[in-house]
């Protein structure tokens, strides 16, 4: 089975704070994503990357970066939180143009 | 990013059957998805279809896709209580990596 583990289910940072969230998948999948869910508004896609240290901006990349340095691993890095970042993070992977594949989510609050 | 439109609620009683919808604009769509989302989890892949078909059919799901009207609906047989979730309809295009999302329609499923 594939798995994708996000390394926190929940987290409290103030605002100000670099905050890093990591993903990590075991199926030698050549894509991962970072998507932010918020009641009312679905699944929207930050960033994504096809390769490992390559990445593209998704629908709302503003106030997020991302690292690739391996390809199991995909980090989203919040450079000074803000309190509009509070929200649940979903990574996902998977295997060219396929189905993906997602992790439990990360709930992060920022106050 | 193109247009997936979903309801946002549905109310069924148990044992009857339950039909989401869901509508895309991308022409281009090759594969289109169900996801289902339980409360405080990631999402899971219920089931998916490509765009040359016109159904499928799985245990209790069945999908219907029309490609013309561009129209997608998930029907659950007897639903159960335990189906109780929000489900998300997602397209991807030929060109594209990531996943599109509906915003997802929150299906309660009472006794």
């Amino acid at each position: 089975d594939v798995k994708v583990t996000q390394s926190s289910r929940y987290l409290v940072k103030r605002t100000g704070e670099k905050v890093f969230l990591e993903c990590v998948q075991d199926m030698d999948h050549e894509n991962m994503f970072w998507y932010r869910q918020d009641p009312g508004l679905g699944l929207r896609l930050i960033y994504f990357s096809y390769d490992v240290k390559m990445k593209e901006k998704g629908d709302i990349p503003e106030g997020y970066s991302v690292s690739r340095e391996k390809k199991e691993r995909f980090s989203l890095i919040l450079e000074s939180a803000s309190t509009n970042q509070t929200s649940m993070y979903l990574c996902a992977s998977s295997l060219k143009r396929d189905e993906a594949f997602f992790g439990q989510g990360t709930r992060l609050t920022v106050v | 990013g193109e247009d997936v439109e979903q309801s946002l609620f549905l109310s069924v009683r148990e044992g009857d059957s339950s039909v989401i919808n869901c509508t895309y604009t991308d022409s281009s769509s090759t594969y289109l998805y169900w996801y289902k989302q339980e409360p405080g989890a990631g999402l899971q892949l219920l089931t998916y279809i490509f765009s040359n078909m016109d159904m499928k059919q799985d245990q209790r799901l069945t999908v219907l896709l029309n490609k013309k009207d561009k129209h997608l609906s998930l029907r659950i047989a007897d639903t159960q209580t335990g189906d109780s979730a929000i489900y998300f309809c997602a397209e991807i295009s030929n060109s594209g990596y990531a996943l599109n999302f509906g915003k997802g329609t929150s299906l309660l499923v009472t006794p």
